[in-house]
């Protein structure tokens, strides 16, 4: 199957600080990926989609101009969580679609002091 | 959206078979079924995908009745590294990959 990968895996920042996490797609060329945020013990839950060339659409309740979504090729898609505080400490995952199906990457855990 | 409903959890033992269901009643037409595995710390690994009667790959069965209001994942022989978390997503038209809550598998020696 298509490969995913994220990076880092995992990262501690200071509160106030941002931090950018990026998706590839590795043996495939991806015009939409998505990214999640996974809380302990709960489900993944979409933040955006994130469209090659144009804008990412974010779902309801999400800021966009906290957490950033660049799209600039199609094998490459970054999350930026800007001004980070302790209550964004969360497991990210990101995703490319192929068809009907959904291939993720290892996902980033993000540490804010 | 087709919303899913699964257990919250389940147990089995070393060697049995295990069989989570998922209950979604508004699907569509061209929606798919697709499960998702999922460990600590680690990206969900896609494990089938069907959109009528019966899907069977090395891993898993999945079979899903005529209304495709629910389906069945079906795991032969379960061991120890089978305990993890389980998704049923409905897939529409190749967009909105919506998780529900997941099925929180334990295999027992």
């Amino acid at each position: 199957g298509a490969v995913v990968s994220q990076h880092p895996s995992w990262v501690i920042c200071k509160s106030g600080t941002s931090v950018k996490i990026e998706c590839r797609s590795l043996d495939f060329q991806a015009t939409t990926m998505f990214w999640y945020r996974q809380f302990p013990k709960q489900s993944l839950m979409l933040m955006a989609t994130s469209n090659e060339g144009s804008k990412a659409t974010y779902e309801q309740g999400v800021e966009k101009d906290k957490f950033l979504i660049n799209h600039a090729s199609l094998t490459l898609s970054t999350l930026t969580v800007t001004s980070a505080h302790p209550e964004d400490s969360s497991f990210y995952i990101c995703s490319a679609r192929v068809d009907n199906e959904q291939f993720f990457g290892p996902g980033t855990r993000l540490t804010v002091l | 959206l087709a919303k899913t409903t699964q257990p919250i959890s389940m147990d089995s033992y070393e060697g049995q078979e295990v069989n989570i269901t998922c209950s979604h009643n508004n699907i569509a037409t061209n929606d798919y079924i697709t499960w998702y595995q999922q460990f600590p710390s680690q990206g969900p690994r896609f494990i089938i995908q069907g959109y009528k009667t019966k899907v069977t790959n090395e891993v898993a069965s999945l079979f899903i009745p005529a209304d495709r209001k629910s389906s069945t994942l079906s795991l032969p022989r379960v061991s120890l590294s089978d305990t993890a978390v389980y998704y049923c997503l409905v897939v529409v038209n190749g967009q909105n990959f919506v998780f529900g809550p997941g099925t929180r598998l334990s295999v027992l020696p």
